[in-house]
């Protein structure tokens, strides 16, 4: 069954530190990668997607990913930590081999907490 | 553009009661997905539904869940005779194609209390 491993329920960082959340997944054949963010009591919100070509890649509030065949990996990256960042963080795989072809395989979440 | 709406946004009943939760998806999406998300825990598929179509309820569970996506109006996920085990929050997402390939934009779900 395919899977996704995120390293890390919580992860705390100081205000201007790199932000580094780890995502590693299982699979037999090319797969879409996703990172959603969900901030309280609101629903996910997309930062980046992986599908074909270029393994860096660039999404919203400054994160950036990059998918790592060899090491079956795409970690979640950001230079500088802002306050605003502070929310939960989840990574997911298509299900788009051998299960079914329109949802997404989570991971459970990293929680980010970013101290003043 | 609204996006995708769910309604109620919290919702409490007794055990034995039924649940009904709804999602309008983006305008123009006719692909929509329900996700359980229990504490400490990320989303688990449930349904993947076209309009008027069950595509895939493996994640469902066999017993009191369904879930309902018609010609015209909101999809509805429903549990009948809740239990304890059911208190989660219930997300929807739509997506124009399938969201394996593309961003599934999500709605900011339905907090289930069974009391």
């Amino acid at each position: 069954a395919q899977s996704v491993t995120q390293l890390g329920s919580h992860v705390s960082v100081s205000e201007g530190a790199l932000v580094l959340l780890r995502c590693n997944y299982s699979s037999s054949v090319p797969p879409y990668l996703f990172w959603y963010v969900q901030y309280p009591n609101q629903g996910l919100q997309l930062l980046l997607k992986y599908t074909t070509g270029a393994t860096l890649v660039k999404g919203i509030n400054g994160f950036e990913a990059e998918f790592k065949k060899s090491e079956t990996s795409f970690h979640l990256t950001k230079p500088s930590a802002h306050m605003s960042d502070a929310a939960e963080y989840f990574c997911a795989v298509s299900g788009n081999y051998g299960g079914s072809q329109g949802n997404l395989i989570f991971g459970k979440g990293t929680k980010l907490s970013v101290k003043p | 553009n609204a996006g995708v709406m769910q309604n109620p946004r919290h919702l409490v009943r007794r055990r034995g009661q039924e649940a009904r939760l709804r999602c309008s998806p983006m305008k123009g999406h006719s692909h929509v997905y329900w996700y359980r998300q229990l504490p400490e825990e990320g989303l688990k598929f449930m349904v993947y539904l076209q309009k008027e179509n069950i595509i895939d309820e493996s994640g469902m569970p066999k017993e009191r869940f369904s879930a309902e996506f018609p010609k015209e109006g909101p999809s509805i996920l429903r549990i009948q005779q809740v239990v304890r085990g059911d208190s989660a929050a219930y997300f929807c997402a739509s997506s124009a194609i399938p969201a394996a390939t593309t961003e599934a934009f999500f709605g900011q779900g339905t907090r289930l209390t069974v009391v």
